[in-house]
């Protein structure tokens, strides 16, 4: 099992551009989530899908990012436009339906220049 | 209001000593707790979970819960240089099971 899997790994853009982060989750995990690390407010929550239906988006920070899930094994998070206080390491998690352990991706490191 | 708190530290041992890593919590109905370990640059690792009052013990690593104190903590024993990390306590809160994660504690080993 290759475990979560995020891309990129590295993304560098300019303020005002569209960015896509990708998650392909474990699979037979049916919860997966978004979270979003910073060295000033550290390891929040943004959102989490249960059996690809969005269930908590009140953790996304604006009208700017949105989240998908279209099949058990791809979700998005998408910010547009992006800015500079959207710097950040975003990681993916999942989790399967009978237990609290939540299983981390590697992390997708966004800098908006 | 943070939930989950710990200390920031940093905190330094020597090598062979034990590491205490503390943390309480807000919400009294939350039953399941965890201790994550962080290496710089890397995603957090699933390193104990506990959902019973008093230790449980995994190799090196014990894990203690007081729930009357609303209260975690981690012992590492004998430790390593390798140990050297930021751990993050996760407690569930709520219907929903979201984890709910403190700040991190920032561990260094002295060799």
């Amino acid at each position: 099992d290759a475990g979560v899997i995020q891309s990129p790994r590295h993304e560098v853009t300019e303020m005002g551009q569209e960015v896509t982060l990708r998650c392909k989750p474990i699979s037979g995990h049916n919860s997966l989530f978004w979270y979003r690390q910073t060295m000033m407010r550290g390891l929040e929550l943004l959102i989490y899908f249960n059996n690809n239906v969005p269930i908590d988006d009140s953790g996304m920070p604006e009208d700017r990012f949105s989240a998908k899930m279209p099949n058990a094994s791809f979700s998005t998070l998408k910010i547009q436009p992006s800015e500079p206080r959207d710097s950040a390491v975003y990681f993916c998690a999942a989790r399967t339906g009978v237990s609290d352990t939540q299983y981390f991706g590697p992390g997708t490191r966004l800098t908006v220049l | 209001q943070k939930e989950v708190e710990q200390n920031s530290g940093p905190l330094s041992v020597p090598e062979g000593a034990i590491a205490s890593l503390n943390c309480t919590y807000s919400d009294r109905g939350s039953q399941s707790f965890f201790w994550y370990r962080q290496y710089s640059g890397k995603s957090p690792e699933l390193i104990m979970s506990i959902y019973s009052n008093g230790d449980k013990e995994d190799g090196r690593f014990t894990a203690q819960l007081n729930k009357a104190s609303q209260y975690v903590s981690l012992l590492i024993r004998d430790s390593q240089p390798s140990d050297s990390a930021t751990y993050l306590c996760a407690v569930i809160q709520g219907s929903a099971r979201q984890l709910t994660f403190g700040s991190g504690t920032q561990l260094t080993v002295l060799p």
